[in-house]
């Protein structure tokens, strides 16, 4: 099994859907992260989360929302999102958000495109 | 604020060859980390060495060292004796001492030629 496993892999849905997307972490960790990876963009963090508590969200648009059941469960809600939107969704873990050394380890993502 | 320069869009290598992935850096913290990270076309991305601001030597894991030269603020990756399997994007990245402004790099593109 692998660490971090996320849920879609492949995601295409239209402007007016709904849809979640699932990020489950293997690993013992208490942090969680959600990045987006656009084409010939750098990686963009979105969402920490630290002991299922939200300790950063970078100016990300309320159309997306992201909930933390518990250490191991994070997911990205959608809702209206936009062409733009689509994008590489990767999810992140590791041992704890606020030590610099800590390394994270990345599932292989949810291609999403929005139509 | 942290930035992370790759001004090495893409490289070639032939097989068994070394080739190195060039990185900068800026940050005012004193303390920091810096990591080099693998995505290929399945999209996951593959952690591969990191350095602490304050390590003394260069890290390396297997295959991969890091060329870090903290006065000129570059953190270099060297893969020695290339793979057909090492073809993927490369990025570096940093983060803050208490974890935050985990910054990335825009990659590296390295092509391993037969």
């Amino acid at each position: 099994e692998t660490g971090v496993t996320q849920t879609p892999r492949h995601l295409v849905m239209g402007m007016t859907n709904k849809k979640s997307l699932k990020c489950e972490q293997h690993l013992g960790h208490n942090a969680m992260y959600w990045y987006k990876q656009s084409a010939k963009k750098p990686l963009e963090l979105m969402f920490v989360y630290s002991l299922e508590e939200r300790v950063e969200n970078n100016s990300v648009p309320s159309r997306f929302s992201p909930e933390c059941p518990n250490s191991s469960h994070l997911f990205l809600h959608l809702h209206t999102l936009q062409p733009e939107d689509s994008a590489l969704y990767l999810c992140a873990s590791s041992q704890d958000s606020r030590q610099g050394g800590n390394i994270q380890y990345f599932g292989a993502g949810t291609r999403l495109s929005v139509l | 604020a942290q930035k992370i320069t790759q001004t090495q869009p893409g490289m070639f290598v032939q097989e068994k060859e070394a080739v190195t992935l060039d990185c900068t850096y800026d940050t005012s913290d004193p303390s920091y980390g810096l990591f080099w990270y693998k995505q290929p076309s399945s999209g996951e991305m593959i952690f591969l060495i990191y350095q602490g601001s304050y390590d003394q030597q260069n890290a390396t894991e297997g295959r991969y060292s890091l060329n870090f030269q903290k006065a000129r603020k570059s953190a270099n990756l060297v893969i020695s004796a290339s793979q057909l399997g090492d073809s993927a994007m490369y990025f570096c990245a940093m983060r803050g001492p208490y974890g935050q402004n985990f910054v990335f790099g825009p990659g590296t593109r390295l092509s391993v030629l037969p």
